[in-house]
């Protein structure tokens, strides 16, 4: 059972666009939920987090937007740089540990 | 801090013989968690500890996977025999107990069976 589903699975952006991946997740009892970032050949790094009992959380150009009725939540890499090009996991966890997304290799071009 | 860290980073291995990996936890963590990452499947949870106790192997894959913490520091993750199958990336992560969610990981440890 795929508990977080993730779309779309690779993405291309022009540098200065706005990059958005989208998360929905099964588990009502996940109370935590992060965006992990992963560059070639490095372990994911966690990137940014949401709890549930708010809509939106911005860390400099992203922002994680949950919406709780609709068990989804996604995430906004606005001024996108060649520099943002790597995998990004969605995930969630409750008391359990994080199960994740598959992943969007995103590609931030010139 | 050194951060979690994997020994080897890539692994050859031949059908048959046993691998073994290697994670050192952050100091002071008391929560450590094996992954898997394939193309196919993603990043799977393997199995988890919490002070030093298997909490959950239900990600397993079979018998010949075990994994052991010999001490609050230090974590094993065993096959044996290895399979072609077996191939993929694996990571290990700690946390602290109180704050289970916030994993960090390492590097990974690149496993190729021939």
């Amino acid at each position: 059972q795929q508990q977080v589903k993730q779309s779309p699975q690779s993405l291309i952006v022009q540098k200065g666009g706005i990059s958005i991946i989208n998360c929905a997740y099964e588990n009502t009892a996940f109370d935590y939920f992060p965006w992990y970032q992963q560059f070639p050949g490095k372990g994911p790094a966690l990137l940014i987090a949401i709890r549930p009992d708010v809509s939106e959380k911005k860390e400099g150009r992203f922002t994680i937007s949950f919406n709780k009725s609709a068990k989804q939540f996604s995430l906004h890499i606005m001024d996108s740089q060649p520099g943002d090009s790597a995998t990004y996991f969605c995930a969630g966890a409750g008391n359990t540990p994080l199960v994740f997304g598959k992943g969007t290799r995103l590609s931030v071009i010139a | 801090d050194a951060g979690v860290i994997q020994s080897p980073r890539h692994e050859v291995t031949e059908m048959g013989q046993e691998v073994t990996l290697r994670c050192k936890l952050i100091s002071g963590h008391n929560s450590l968690f094996w992954y898997r990452q394939t193309m196919m499947r993603g990043l799977e949870l393997l199995i988890y500890f919490n002070n030093n106790v298997p909490i959950d192997d239900s990600g397993m894959p079979e018998d010949r996977f075990s994994a052991k913490m010999p001490n609050a520091s230090f974590s094993t993750l065993k096959i044996q025999p290895s399979e072609p199958r077996d191939s993929a990336v694996y990571f290990c992560a700690s946390s602290f107990l109180s704050r289970a969610s916030e994993a960090f990981f390492g590097q990974g440890t690149r496993l190729t069976v021939v």
